[in-house]
């Protein structure tokens, strides 16, 4: 069974600019949450959709957001990028929402934001 | 604000070195708590899930056990390819505030030389 892929795997943007990032869950998994790893603060949930609706969101602001499609892929976008936003963005997958939430994660994907 | 507390934050070990990492959490209301391994520019590999005191899972080298505010990884003759970060997340019971959450430790970094 093909696991969490992510894309890019490594992104390099400038102050300003915005980013879109992908995610593919597990086959059969209709929830996906996002987090933000950082050496500082280590993995800080963003958002979590399921079945297209974001059902839970973390303490980020509002240039974080999300989207989900009906086959279950997620995206997510940061606007206005600032130097902060450098991390590992890593999204997991789970077979529902509700319930004991067995997440499986991708690989990440490395922002670098100068 | 709910913490997971894991401790210590590194630990080197000879290989064949037996040792525990600890977990533990203030919240109430837990539903599952999680332990994942990490290595470098990876991301997190999905170990083990417990949700009653009591509980233990075992895995090759590894035990994980619970207790009602704290888990424990057992190591038990290490070799040096676990040699990894070791993350525990716990997920809460407390409705739609908790869909696709998980709350992480801030890891411990265990390194097991040969």
């Amino acid at each position: 069974k093909a696991g969490v892929t992510q894309t890019p795997r490594y992104l390099i943007k400038t102050r300003g600019q915005q980013v879109t990032l992908s995610c593919s869950p597990i086959s059969g998994h209709r929830s996906v949450s996002w987090y933000q790893q950082t050496p500082g603060q280590g993995l800080q949930f963003l958002f979590e959709y399921f079945s297209e609706t974001q059902r839970n969101k973390g303490n980020f602001p509002g240039r974080f957001s999300g989207r989900q499609f009906s086959n279950s892929r997620s995206e997510m976008n940061v606007s206005t990028l600032e130097l902060g936003d450098s991390a590992l963005y890593l999204c997991a997958s789970s077979r529902t929402s509700g319930g004991l939430n067995e997440q499986f994660f991708g690989p990440g994907t490395r922002l670098t934001v100068l | 604000e709910d913490q997971v507390t894991q401790s210590p934050e590194a630990l080197r070990l000879q290989e064949g070195e037996s040792s525990s990492l600890n977990c533990s959490y203030t919240a109430s209301g837990l539903r599952g708590l999680f332990w994942y391994r990490q290595d470098p520019g990876k991301g997190p590999e999905f170990l083990f899930t417990l949700y009653s005191a009591g509980e233990e899972k075992e895995k090759e080298r590894l035990k994980a056990t619970l207790t009602k505010k704290e888990s424990f990884l057992h190591i038990t003759a290490p070799k040096p390819e676990d040699s990894a970060t070791y993350l525990c997340a716990v997920q809460l019971n407390a409705g739609g505030t908790s869909y696709g959450k998980l709350t992480f430790g801030q890891g411990t970094i265990l390194t097991v030389h040969p």
